[in-house]
């Protein structure tokens, strides 16, 4: 089992739908998880962390299931700006250990 | 905006030669790492460093080195270039402490002929 799994997609939405991606991981004992978005052909960049309660930024929405290993982003009101791909970052355990980056989630929004 | 600059952004050179791709910041991050990432596919970690004179290989089975002598500076060395290293290089950044976000630099994209 990969240690962080996405679907790969794409997922071509229409502007303004509600869109949302889960991502599951193997190591129960992971301590932090994030969402980078990278774009075509740029570096990876910070979209928001993942708390235990849950967190928001505007129109995305970020949540954590422990008991599930799993992680979700919710995206509102789709922008065309919104189209690229959502890598889904955990840390795996022990502080001292590399983040493990998912595959990816490829979004388009189209007009 | 994160503080971490690479240079070349691009890089076009012939199958034998030495390389030094570089890597710095400016936000005095102890940890430091390079990814390897072909277009349209997933990061692979070849490198990390936790701190000056610290160094370890990443997942993914490179034929680069790298040198950790100053916190700010982490450049990757690739001793005889092939077309196999053909690919896009990313270099990140991190604090020591929690929770562990990495900040990455804008990358170079390496082509070898």
């Amino acid at each position: 089992r990969k240690e962080v799994e996405q679907d790969p997609g794409p997922f071509n939405v229409p502007e303004g739908a509600t869109v949302a991606f889960n991502c599951t991981y193997s190591n129960s004992a992971s301590q932090s998880f994030f969402w980078y978005r990278q774009d075509c052909r740029k570096e990876p960049k910070l979209l928001m962390s993942v708390y235990s309660s849950g967190n928001e930024d505007g129109r995305f929405t970020a949540q954590l299931n422990r008991a599930s290993q799993y992680i979700s982003l919710l995206i509102r009101d789709s922008k065309l700006s919104d189209s690229a791909t959502y890598l889904c970052v955990v840390n795996m355990g022990a502080g001292n250990t590399p983040l493990v980056f998912g595959k990816g989630t490829r979004l388009s929004v189209i007009a | 905006e994160a503080d971490i600059y690479q240079t070349p952004r691009y890089l076009v050179i012939g199958t034998g030669k030495k390389i030094t791709l570089e890597c710095s910041q400016t936000m005095g991050h102890d940890k430091m790492y390079w990814y390897q990432q072909d277009p349209g596919m997933e990061l692979h970690l070849i490198h990390y460093s936790y701190g000056v004179n610290s160094t370890e290989k990443g997942d993914l089975s490179s034929e680069s080195t790298v040198s950790r002598i100053r916190t700010e500076h982490f450049p990757l060395t690739l001793e005889s270039a092939r077309p196999s290293h053909t690919s896009q290089y990313l270099c990140a950044s991190s604090e020591y402490t929690s929770p562990y976000e990495q900040y990455f630099g804008p990358g170079t994209r390496l082509t070898v002929t």
